[in-house]
């Protein structure tokens, strides 16, 4: 699975968007980028995931550039309660690949600030 | 809300103890996963299930057994506990190796 790099640290005032970068220049066509979250070592949550096209959900959106070396997580109005440790994953999503595992990388820790 | 159960949440034991964390789920599903996080720390994969009867290790070596004797429970398992064992646990469980994971609370264990 593709290397991702993010930054180890965001601040986003509370009621703004929070816009959480993720670099995976190393991406291959059939890789798929994922985010999830993990709230003070709680299990991860599950938040989106995304191929090549935009993708929106309840809970964030997820913008992939055109080249797919990079994706933007979008929490269109960030509470206190978003604060979080967030990780981009990319991995090949086959139903027969057994050794396809989620790997998590250091995440970006976000802090919501009111 | 994902129907993924752990127990202990909390357990706080001595050297040499055997002990079994826990991990259910009610979603039918075949594939499960424990990790290990230290605090702060990136999750690791010790030990992942392709379904019943099925185990394999992870990317992270680990002195923990575990079994998959029915679907639903996926039980970890330490013979003799160490200080060095200290650490979160986290079990997941998906329908197929693609898609969504899904995360119980965790077990956090101090082996004193």
């Amino acid at each position: 699975d593709a290397k991702t790099t993010q930054p180890p640290s965001m601040d986003c005032a509370e009621g703004r968007a929070a816009n959480l970068p993720c670099n995976h220049s190393t991406i291959s066509g059939n890789e798929y980028v994922y985010w999830y979250r993990q709230i003070h070592s709680q299990g991860p949550q599950y938040i989106i995931h995304g191929l090549k096209n935009n993708e929106t959900n309840e809970m964030a959106s997820l913008i992939i550039t055109e080249d797919r070396k990079s994706s933007t997580l979008i929490l269109p109005h960030a509470t206190l309660r978003d604060t979080a440790v967030y990780y981009c994953i990319v991995r090949v999503d086959m139903n027969n690949n057994a050794g396809n595992m989620l790997t998590f990388g250091g995440g970006t820790r976000l802090m919501v600030k009111p | 809300e994902a129907d993924i159960y752990q127990t202990p949440r909390y357990l706080v034991i001595g050297t040499g103890k055997k002990i079994t964390l826990e991990c259910s789920q009610t979603m039918g599903h075949d594939k499960m996963y424990w990790y290990q996080q230290d605090p702060g720390m990136e999750l690791h994969l010790i030990h992942y299930s392709y379904g019943v009867n099925s185990t394999e290790k992870g990317d992270l070596s680990s002195e923990s057994t575990v079994s998959r004797i029915r679907t639903e429970h996926f039980p970890l398992t330490l013979e003799s506990a160490r200080p060095s064992h200290t650490s979160q646990y986290l079990c997941a469980s998906s329908e197929g190796w693609a898609g969504e994971l899904f995360f119980g609370e965790g077990s956090r264990l101090t082996v004193l």
